[in-house]
C-alpha cells in the first residue's frame, strides 16, 4: 500500500505560469516532507523540505505548502521556466532514528516556452 | 568536491550472475541508502545503513545484499535470486537517518539479459 501518493503522472504548463504539483500521504507518523527534482539518467536533487510544525516553506521560486489535516502537500513553482522540466518526487519520513525516506511515484513536469 | 560516486554508470550482466554496484561518499555522512527506480514506480528502498556494520532491509530487499564495513562505502550486490534485476539503481547518503535530506549519486543502470 502506497504511503506517499502523487496522483498526477504528468503536468504541462507554459513558461511564466505557476506549476502546482500535489502529493498525498497516509501515514500520520510522517512529520518531515521533501521534494526532489530528477533529470533522466541522473540522481534526484533536493529542492525544498518542510517540517510538520510549519504549513509553508519558501525558497526562491519554490514554495511548499503542508495541510496536515488533509495529509496533503503541494509544491508551487512561480514563475515556471523550461529548465524546470523534470520529474518531481515527493518524499516523507518520520522523525525517528532508523527511518528512511518514502517516495511517491513522481510527476513529470513539462514547461513549454 | 564532496559527493557520492556510483560506478560504473552502465553495467551489463548475464542472467544467473551476481553483480556488485559500488557506492562511495566523502561527505562524512553516517547514513547510506540504496533505492531502485523502475518506470512508473518511483524510488523504492532496497537497504539502508545508519552506521558502520549495521544495515536494515527496505521494502524490496529480496535478492539483494549489502555490507557497510567502512563509513564511506556501501556496496550493493544483486544476486541471481533477484527476479527482475534490470533497473536504475541509486545510492544516497544523509547526515543521519530520519529528518535530514538525502544526497544522491548519479546512479547505475544495470541491464541483465
Amino acid at each position: 500500500d502506497q504511503q506517499v501518493k502523487q496522483n498526477s503522472p504528468s503536468l504541462s504548463v507554459q513558461e511564466g505560469r505557476i506549476s502546482i504539483l500535489n502529493c498525498d500521504y497516509t501515514n500520520s507518523m510522517f512529520d518531515y516532507f521533501l521534494w526532489y527534482k530528477k533529470y533522466p539518467a541522473e540522481g534526484p536533487t533536493f529542492l525544498i523540505s518542510i517540517s510538520s510544525i510549519k504549513d509553508k516553506n519558501e525558497d526562491g521560486r519554490f514554495t511548499v505548502f503542508l495541510n496536515k489535516s488533509a495529509k496533503h502537500l503541494s509544491l508551487h513553482i512561480v514563475p515556471s521556466q523550461p529548465g524546470d522540466s523534470a520529474v518531481y518526487f515527493c518524499a516523507a519520513t518520520a522523525n525517528q532514528a532508523g527511518t528512511a525516506l518514502i517516495f511517491g511515484k513522481g510527476t513529470t513536469l513539462s514547461v513549454s516556452s | 568536491d564532496g559527493g557520492i560516486t556510483q560506478s560504473p554508470k552502465y553495467l551489463f550482466r548475464k542472467e544467473g550472475q551476481n553483480v556488485t554496484l559500488s557506492c562511495e561518499q566523502n561527505l562524512n555522512h553516517d547514513a547510506m541508502y540504496w533505492y531502485r527506480q523502475d518506470p512508473g514506480q518511483g524510488l523504492r528502498l532496497i537497504y539502508y545503513s545508519q552506521i558502520v556494520n549495521d544495515f536494515q532491509k527496505g521494502d524490496i530487499a529480496e535478492g539483494y545484499s549489502v555490507s557497510r564495513e567502512k563509513k564511506e562505502s556501501f556496496p550493493l550486490t544483486v544476486t541471481s535470486a533477484q527476479k527482475n534485476p534490470t533497473a536504475f539503481y541509486l545510492c544516497a547518503s544523509s547526515i543521519y537517518s530520519g529528518n535530514s535530506p538525502l544526497h544522491f549519486g548519479n546512479g547505475t543502470r544495470l541491464t541483465v539479459t
